[in-house]
């Protein structure tokens, strides 16, 4: 389809419980972007892609998190042992040549 | 890294007003995009312009590469323009990270 497909919407978790969230790219889109916005004016980049292999990850925080985008499945962004500090809306973008890059609706994610 | 700034940081108008937005960069950009976000969190891709000018409906947008800087005109401002702009840019070097500005908020009164 055209768009980037975040699930779900909201995800709630108590502070330490794993959270795992998903992507599916726009198909033929070979880069996937993800960003954390905490404030509301503050995009923070994670991690992006080119197909199933890392193509940046400066911005990962290496101790909880990871990411993974495997053939033929929606990518996922996974947090172990969540932290108040998590607590933000997670944006996946996907994009494949100049012209742009198209972001998903995003997952609010709440740490209590 | 790239540098963005965004003014001014918050907007008010009344409905029917026009506004530009400034978005300045400290590097060369191989891409700039315009987004709003919606008072429910949408990121709404306005427009993709790493130079020229691009028009769509009261909406417009202007990036001079040389000099560093993309301006949004918002013309007759509506109620439903309200929200956050971000502008957010990528080096020039490949598929690089976008490194967003810190918004400018808008509000339009009716």
């Amino acid at each position: 389809g055209e768009e980037v497909a975040q699930t779900p919407k909201h995800l709630v978790r108590g502070e330490g419980q794993k959270a795992k969230l998903y992507c599916a790219p726009i198909k033929g889109h070979s880069y996937v972007f993800w960003y954390q916005q905490v404030l509301k004016n503050e995009f923070k980049f994670l991690i992006s892609f080119q197909n199933e292999n890392v193509f940046d990850e400066t911005g990962m925080p290496k101790e909880r998190f990871s990411a993974k985008c495997l053939p033929n499945s929606p990518c996922s962004l996974e947090i172990q042992a969540t932290k108040l500090e998590d607590s933000a809306v997670y944006f996946c973008a996907s994009s494949q040549s100049q012209g742009g890059y198209t972001f998903g609706s995003g997952t609010r994610l709440t740490v209590v | 890294g790239i540098q963005v700034e965004q003014s001014p940081p918050d907007l008010i108008l009344q409905e029917g007003a026009n506004s530009t937005l400034r978005c300045n960069f400290s590097d060369s950009v191989n891409n700039l995009q315009w987004f709003h976000q919606n008072p429910w969190g949408q990121l709404i891709n306005l427009f993709y312009i790493p130079s020229g000018t691009k028009q769509n409906g009261r909406l417009s947008a202007t990036t001079v590469a040389t000099e560093r800087y993309s301006l949004l005109y918002i013309s007759s401002s509506q109620t439903t323009d309200s929200g956050v702009y971000f502008c957010a840019v990528a080096e020039n070097t490949g598929f690089q990270k976008l490194v967003f500005g810190t918004g400018t908020r808008l509000l339009v009164s009716p």
